[in-house]
């Protein structure tokens, strides 16, 4: 089975820094995703991470350390629109659909 | 382009009927997906279609469930007889290529269904 862990809710200030971590426990693994979602709304890939080390696209960097099963997902320069919640996800095993994290819920405050 | 497609976009019954859900993939898309998401939680897979075969559909609970997506393009998810834990947002993603762990899933709007 697979099971990934993730703090249930994070708080910022805007223009900050904010890490959300995750860990995991799989039977295979592949990779670690991160998907966002605003209330209401559809989740939204961020990143994934095949390999160690830190991904890079934009305000939001992704790292995973495979021999830690330990990832996080770092959102710089917080904006007020980037209050959401962020979902890791494993994809592992024989086919490609995600488990995902209950979901981390980001507050931004001014 | 075009998003996944899903409708009804919301859907109220009571329980021990019956209800459909359609999904309508990103055009070119060979893999689609139909997820759980119960309120509070991450999407849980049900099913995983790849063209019109299914890939995993190991976590569908297949007495009340089913799911088929004739011809490779839209799917349709049933639910009969519903039950009140059934309550949740239904979410059909799709990705393009055929088994690679690398493929990004674009995720539909979800049908939230209510069960009263």
């Amino acid at each position: 089975g697979q099971s990934l862990e993730q703090p249930s809710e994070v708080t910022a200030v805007e223009g900050a820094i904010v890490q959300i971590n995750c860990t995991y426990q799989t039977s295979g693994f592949y990779g670690l995703s991160w998907y966002q979602q605003h209330d209401g709304g559809a989740p939204t890939f961020l990143s994934y991470n095949a390999l160690d080390g830190l991904e890079e696209t934009g305000r939001f960097s992704s790292f995973l350390s495979r021999s830690d099963s330990y990832g996080y997902l770092l959102l710089q320069e917080l904006q007020m629109k980037d209050s959401a919640s962020y979902f890791c996800a494993v994809s592992g095993g024989g086919a490609d659909g995600l488990t995902f994290g209950k979901g981390t819920h980001l507050i931004i405050q001014p | 382009e075009a998003g996944v497609a899903q409708s009804p976009r919301y859907k109220i019954i009571e329980k021990r009927q019956s209800v459909a859900f359609w999904c309508n993939p990103i055009s070119g898309h060979a893999t689609l997906y139909w997820y759980q998401q119960i309120l509070g939680q991450g999407p849980k897979l049900l099913i995983q279609f790849q063209n019109n075969g299914v890939v995993d559909d190991s976590q569908l609970p297949k007495d009340r469930f089913s799911a088929e997506r004739l011809k490779g393009v839209d799917s349709t998810l049933k639910i009969q007889p519903a039950k009140l834990e059934d309550s949740a947002v239904y979410l059909c993603a799709s990705s393009l290529g055929v088994g690679s762990s690398t493929d990004t899933q674009y995720f539909g709007p979800g049908t939230r269904l209510t069960v009263l």
